[in-house]
């Protein structure tokens, strides 16, 4: 079956740490990758995208991410973080020829002071 | 200004009624789609359509009903059959082909007492 994995529930960081959120894909999926953020009692926002070619991509807010096909994942980075980057953050997947999103269950980053 | 827009992103309902939310978009996008979201789940596909007068069932159809009589509008009716519809409700758009992001609206949170 097709899927994606966020390998951390909860990633607690202090203010101006570097951090990454782990996520693999199943190799079935098709490698349209993207990682999407949500604040509480929002809809979600994307915070960047990999289609083809670079495998390092840049997102919103200094966030960015590398597409490892070897290793099937798509960590998103970002170098130091800030108090309103607290929020959960997706992984997601594009599946099959219906452009059929399938997300991973998501990572609550907490941002502590 | 382009967008996704939910009504309501409140919803309360008693137990055994069928209720109905809105969808509706105005970036002229082909395909559609409905997701349930509950804490620690991700987000899980429920229906989705890539054009007018046609859509497919997603992971947890059961207890769900959409229609697409319009490109501009997705409505998604949870009825009596759905044995926990208490959630949070999303609805999304993309340009339908593969490799596009898609766009969220801001959600319905329905309570069922």
């Amino acid at each position: 079956a097709q899927s994606v994995t966020q390998l951390d529930s909860q990633v607690p960081v202090f203010e101006e740490a570097p951090v990454e959120l782990r996520c693999n894909y199943s190799s079935s999926v098709s490698v349209y990758l993207f990682w999407y953020v949500q604040y509480p009692n929002q809809g979600l926002q994307l915070l960047l995208k990999y289609l083809s070619g670079s495998t390092l991509v840049k997102g919103i807010n200094g966030f960015e991410a590398e597409f490892n096909k070897s290793q099937t994942s798509f960590h998103l980075r970002k170098p130091s973080v800030h108090i309103s980057d607290t929020a959960e953050y997706f992984c997601a997947a594009v599946s099959g020829g219906y452009n059929k999103l399938i997300f991973g269950a998501g990572t609550r980053l907490a941002v502590h002071p | 200004d382009g967008g996704i827009t939910q009504s309501p992103k409140y919803l309360f309902r008693k137990e055994g009624q069928n209720v109905t939310l809105s969808c509706e978009q105005n970036l002229n996008h082909d395909a559609m789609y409905w997701y349930r979201q509950d804490p620690g789940q991700g987000l899980r596909l429920i229906y989705y359509s890539q054009i007018v007068n046609d859509f497919q069932k997603g992971d947890i159809a059961e207890g769900y009903s959409v229609s697409r009589e319009k490109k501009e509008s997705f409505p998604l009716t949870v009825t009596s059959a759905q044995k926990n519809p208490t959630a949070f409700y999303l609805c999304a758009s993309s340009i339908g082909q593969g490799g596009t992001e898609a766009f969220f609206g801001q959600g319905t949170r329905l309570t069922v007492v």
